[in-house]
């Protein structure tokens, strides 16, 4: 099983630029998240699903969009990159709120 | 939301047992608690996690109490390799919100 996998790894977009993080799963999890992390600081929830078709706001959600069409899929779009937005952003995917979760490799976007 | 509270930070001696807190005096009944860590550049990774009884796996045990309104992790036997960021996160109506956590320093 490949798990969580983020594309691409590393990506460096400038002011104003917009872009998709891609995250997909293969273990048939209905939920799946995405965080940010800033430099030497912790996880912040953007947007989770709890299910195809269904998104909901996390902790930092404003400059990001999200959807979910399949189970299997659940990209974070990045309409007008700001510096702000520089930070490795990690998807993760659990069959349910109460089991394990598993995370992707991470995306280390850079806004110049 | 899925609020915990732990220590910053914990110091532990190689070879030694690590008990590592985490408070959850508002957790509902079916709330579960989960335990994840961040080793230094790299993702989380899942530890363990439990509802009622005590859970034990090939990494940890988890140590809940009756009231269930706190938790311990416990590492056994300390390595090097267990050096990281630990998250405490309860399933609230907002499943997997990082706290903190605590950053365990093992010496060698």
């Amino acid at each position: 099983n490949a798990g969580v996998t983020q594309t691409p790894k590393f990506r460096i977009l400038k002011i104003g630029q917009s872009m998709t993080l891609q995250c997909t799963q293969d273990m048939n999890h209905n939920y799946m998240y995405w965080y940010r992390q800033d430099p030497g600081m912790g996880l912040k929830l953007i947007y989770y699903s709890v299910g195809a078709g269904i998104t909901d706001k996390g902790e930092v959600p404003n400059g990001y969009n999200v959807s979910r069409s399949t189970t299997e899929d659940f990209p974070l779009r990045l309409e007008l990159a700001a510096p702000s937005q520089t930070s490795v952003y990690f998807c993760a995917s659990s069959l349910d709120r109460n089991t394990e979760a598993f995370f992707g490799q991470g995306t280390r976007l850079t806004v110049v | 939301d899925a609020k915990t509270t732990q220590p910053n930070s914990m110091e532990s001696n190689e070879e030694e047992p690590v008990h590592l807190p985490c408070n959850h005096s508002t957790i509902s009944g079916t709330d579960y608690i989960h335990w994840y860590r961040q080793l230094p550049s790299q993702g989380p990774e899942y530890v363990i996690h439990g509802l009622t009884s005590n859970v034990n796996n090939r990494m940890a045990s988890l140590a809940i109490a009756e009231d269930r309104k706190s938790s311990t992790l416990i590492l056994h036997r300390a390595t090097l390799r267990d050096a990281a960021v630990y998250y405490c996160i309860r399933s609230g109506n907002t499943p997997l919100v990082f706290g903190k956590g605590t950053r365990l320093s093992v010496i060698a």
